[in-house]
């Protein structure tokens, strides 16, 4: 039961234009939404996060978009930049026990073309 | 500031044989730890996380298994290593109740049963 979808394994984008990310989610209870963005070999380092009541999250030239209704988040990188080239998962959290549980999507393997 | 340390890089181990993988956190206490595995060409998926020492909850039943003996030391074992436990193995922590959820992961051990 895949709770945490990203139904693109990849993406092509020229560089300077926009990189848009797509998330899915089944499960209510995610309070938090995260990105996290991964090269081969190394941990995912975090991007950016939003909360769930909250719509709009922007950090640099990273934006996260979150449709509650439509269970559904995005991720827009403008101008997308080819450092940018790297998996990117989209990870939902949810609180248990004093800590917090992250569910991560399958991942979308960005690359941005010069 | 706060690091997270995870050895070794890379094991090469045979069927049957033991495991033992450890992770350190520095900088900070009391946190939160996970143990993530990643198998090729999927997502992340949450394998143990402890609040405190000697709690661990174990999210998939499988031939691993964790303990915390120390606040910032998480080590992941297996009695004997089956093919399906190779994969990329991550660690992470997370600051306890923080209202963001961010988990900052480390460098991650490539494990290869052969």
């Amino acid at each position: 039961d895949q709770q945490v979808k990203q139904n693109s394994p990849s993406l092509s984008v020229q560089e300077g234009r926009i990189s848009i990310l797509n998330c899915d989610y089944t499960n209510s209870m995610f309070d938090y939404f995260l990105w996290y963005k991964k090269y081969p070999a190394e941990g995912p380092t975090f991007l950016i996060s939003i909360s769930s009541i909250k719509d709009k999250n922007e950090d640099g030239r990273f934006t996260v978009f979150l449709n509650k209704s439509a269970k559904h988040l995005s991720l827009h990188i403008v101008p997308s930049q080819p450092g940018d080239s790297a998996v990117y998962f989209c990870a939902a959290s949810e609180l248990t026990g004093g800590g917090n549980k992250l569910t991560f999507g399958t991942g979308t393997q960005l690359k941005v073309e010069l | 500031s706060q690091t997270i340390h995870q050895w070794p890089a890379t094991l090469v181990q045979p069927v049957g044989s033991p495991l033992s993988l450890e992770c350190t956190v520095e900088g900070t206490s009391n946190p939160n730890l996970y143990w993530y595995r990643q198998a090729a060409g999927r997502g992340l998926q949450l394998l143990f996380y402890s609040v405190g020492i000697g709690q661990i909850s174990s999210e998939v039943p499988q031939n691993l298994s964790a303990s915390r003996p120390q606040d910032r030391q998480f080590i992941l074992s297996s009695k004997k290593l089956l093919l399906s436990d190779s994969g990329f193995y991550l660690c992470a922590w997370s600051v306890p109740r923080r209202s963001a959820n961010e988990q900052f992961f480390g460098p991650g051990t490539r494990l290869t049963v052969l």
